[in-house]
């Protein structure tokens, strides 16, 4: 498709499980970011991907948090043992690298809901 | 530390009228600033940019406004239509990294 997707749309599950949340990015676009939004909070800040550049981690909240991006494209954000402070809406976002004013496109999101 | 923040978290406004939403930050690096607009259960959507070379502007109903010594920059949206309602993020980068900081959001409604 022409824009980022991510799924699934909605997840909830139990404490103490592990989730997958997935970003398809724009083809082409060589940065990935992904995001929370907490309720009645900001964006913050999780991972960000360029290329074929070491990520940075620097605003995943803990090691139970880990994502990864095979081939340059599709990217996986994993959490672990899950907690109930950990339900938010995840968002991907992607971005042409080239030129340095442009701005990011973001997919729908993902609602986690750990109970 | 928030760098980037908007002070409202909510604003109403009559059809027709003039909304103003407001966003300042602390980091003087800051060169490139954006507005996005998320409605519900959708991610948020690119509305306009401006660079600090820029004190203003301006596409369609839409006008970005910046003052740099004041770090301050806003949203102007005149004729303010019913389905501008949806929540509002300012963000802002610095030339050469790649992080964008978001503001915490500012929640239009635009009354009809």
């Amino acid at each position: 498709g022409a824009g980022v997707s991510q799924s699934p749309s909605n997840k909830v599950t139990e404490k103490g499980k592990d989730v997958e949340l997935r970003c398809d990015p724009i083809s082409g676009h060589t940065a990935l970011y992904w995001y929370r939004q907490s309720l009645g909070q900001g964006l913050e800040f999780l991972i960000y991907f360029q290329g074929n550049s070491a990520p940075d981690k620097s605003g995943l909240p803990s090691d139970r948090f880990s994502a990864e991006r095979t081939g340059g494209s599709v990217s996986t954000l994993t959490i672990q043992r899950t907690q109930q402070e950990d339900s938010a809406v995840y968002l991907c976002a992607s971005r042409l690298s080239t030129g340095s004013y442009n701005e990011q496109f973001f997919g729908p999101g993902t609602r986690l809901t750990v109970l | 530390d928030q760098q980037v923040k908007q002070n409202s978290p909510s604003l109403s406004v009559q059809e027709g009228r003039i909304s103003i939403l407001n966003c300042d930050y602390t980091n003087s690096m800051f060169d490139y600033f954006l507005w996005y607009k998320k409605y519900p259960a959708e991610g948020p959507t690119f509305l306009i940019s401006i660079s600090s070379i820029k004190d203003k502007n301006e596409d369609g109903r839409f006008t970005v406004f910046l003052n740099k010594s004041a770090k301050h920059l806003s949203l102007h949206i005149v004729p303010s239509q019913p389905g501008d309602s949806a929540v509002y993020f300012c963000a802002a980068s610095e030339t050469g990294t790649y992080k964008y900081i978001f503001g915490t959001g500012t929640r239009l409604k635009v009354l009809a």
